[in-house]
């Protein structure tokens, strides 16, 4: 049972561009939201996140959408540079973050074309 | 933030034979967590790493196969025993807690293939 759902496993987008990537979630128990960027051989680095209570956050380059009627988020990164080109997954946990598991989706991976 | 290090960085082991990642962290956390990530998989809880007490196990991973030790608040192990080519994947210490802000952690994790 896939509770947290990346659809795309890869996207590639135009240096410059907007790079979209999209996340769904089955759960309604969900409250809090994060996104990590992992390179080849590296640990996932946390990116980004949110709470139910708010539908964007927006950190520089980086901004995370939250629909939760429709159960869905989103990464927008603009505009898209070369060193964004990695895998990217979204992950939920409840409102107890840090003393229950984060549930992770399965992957998208961005490549970005100079 | 906090640095993780995680040993090794990766191996390469005979079928049944065990390994044991050591996850190194430079400053007392408060949740220490082991994740897998199969290849084209998620990131999938292995389990809680609980400090002086035995780890918290997510339903379909049990202790005989993949026991772990939290001897204090810095450091945590996990062996991946009698090892099978299933088992290949990237293992991964995370850490969370006071003063982290609500993110969690991870090491530079561990490649492990099984032959």
């Amino acid at each position: 049972d896939q509770q947290v759902k990346q659809n795309s496993p890869s996207l590639s987008v135009q240096e410059g561009r907007i790079s979209i990537l999209n996340c769904d979630y089955t759960n309604s128990m969900f409250d809090y939201f994060l996104w990590y960027k992992k390179y080849p051989a590296e640990g996932p680095t946390f990116l980004i996140s949110i709470s139910s209570i708010k539908d964007k956050n927006e950190d520089g380059r980086f901004t995370v959408f939250l629909n939760k009627s429709a159960k869905h988020l989103s990464l927008h990164i603009v505009p898209s540079q070369p060193g964004d080109s990695a895998v990217y997954f979204c992950a939920a946990s409840g409102p107890n973050f840090g003393n229950e598991k984060l549930t992770f989706g399965t992957g998208t991976r961005l490549t970005i074309i100079p | 933030s906090a640095v993780i290090s995680q040993k090794p960085s990766r191996d390469i082991c005979q079928r049944g034979t065990s390994l044991t990642i050591q996850c190194q962290v430079d400053s007392q956390v408060t949740m220490m967590f082991w994740y897998r990530q199969q290849p084209g998989q998620s990131l999938t809880l292995i389990a809680t790493a609980n400090q002086g007490s035995e780890a918290t196990y997510e339903s379909g991973f049990v202790i005989d196969k993949f026991p772990i030790s939290r001897p204090n608040l810095t450091f945590s192990t996990l062996t991946v025993s009698n090892m099978s080519p299933e088992d290949s994947s990237i293992y991964l210490c995370s850490v969370s807690g006071q003063g982290l802000g609500e993110k969690l952690f991870f090491g530079s994790g561990t490649q492990l293939s099984v032959l």
